[in-house]
């Protein structure tokens, strides 16, 4: 089945850039899909479609892949960024896959 | 407003073979993908389950295949997920998700609040 690999964890510190990768076999040959998930809170789509926002995310979360790696970059981070982040793809044979997820810390 | 409010939740003992319902209100369910993911404690998201509009393809985890199983009512605006023999290893909170998508892709663009599964004796 297909696989993702995320970096377990991120710090950034407030208003620079943080980037958030996924990893997976040709991964920039399908579409990759990225959710931000608060303490306690159910998940929430931030990007779609390699690089697209949905209506009510802010300019600051964009996304790009290629090769085998899809980027989630968040420019002029801030604290209420703070969560985890998984990225997705589709798998013909099982559906869905996540990445394992990233903690985002903000310092 | 849409809202997926997922019920039969709780604890079970291992073996056991509870059914999950999702109740879906301010959309009809009947034009898209559904699915369930799951989240044990402390852990990632785990992709369980997901069924076509029509209910005519069904795919699943490696960890449940066999042993759930993904249906929906059109008619009445549902989405199951039929969990048997399960174990301890199956304790995680389980969302309701609905799916969109493009060429044959698919991403969740609405999540429910999920429901807690505890396996233990």
């Amino acid at each position: 089945s297909y696989e993702l690999t995320q970096p377990p964890s991120v710090s950034v510190s407030p208003g620079q850039t943080a980037s958030i990768t996924c990893s997976g076999d040709k991964l920039g040959k399908i579409y990759s899909y990225w959710y931000q998930q608060k303490s306690g809170q159910s998940p929430v789509l931030v990007i779609y479609e390699d690089d697209k926002r949905p209506s009510g995310i802010p300019e600051r979360f964009s996304g790009s892949n290629s090769g085998n790696t899809a980027t989630l970059t968040i420019s002029g981070t801030q604290a209420m960024d703070e969560a985890d982040y998984y990225c997705q793809a589709w798998d013909t044979t099982t559906g869905g896959v996540f990445g394992g997820g990233t903690r985002l810390t903000v310092l | 407003e849409v809202q997926l409010v997922e019920s039969g939740g709780g604890l079970v003992q291992p073996g056991g073979s509870p059914r999950l319902s999702c109740s879906a209100s301010g959309v009809s369910i009947s034009i898209y993908w559904m699915g369930w993911v799951r989240q044990a404690p402390g852990r990632g998201l785990e992709w369980v389950a997901s069924i076509h509009h029509d209910a005519s393809e069904k795919d699943y985890a490696d960890s449940v295949k066999g042993r759930f199983t993904i249906s929906r009512d059109n008619a009445k605006n549902l989405l199951y997920l039929q969990m048997n023999s399960l174990r301890a290893e199956d304790t995680a909170v389980y969302y309701c998700a609905r799916l969109r998508g493009a060429l044959h892709q698919y991403y969740i663009d609405f999540w429910g609040q999920g429901t807690l599964v505890t396996v233990s004796s």
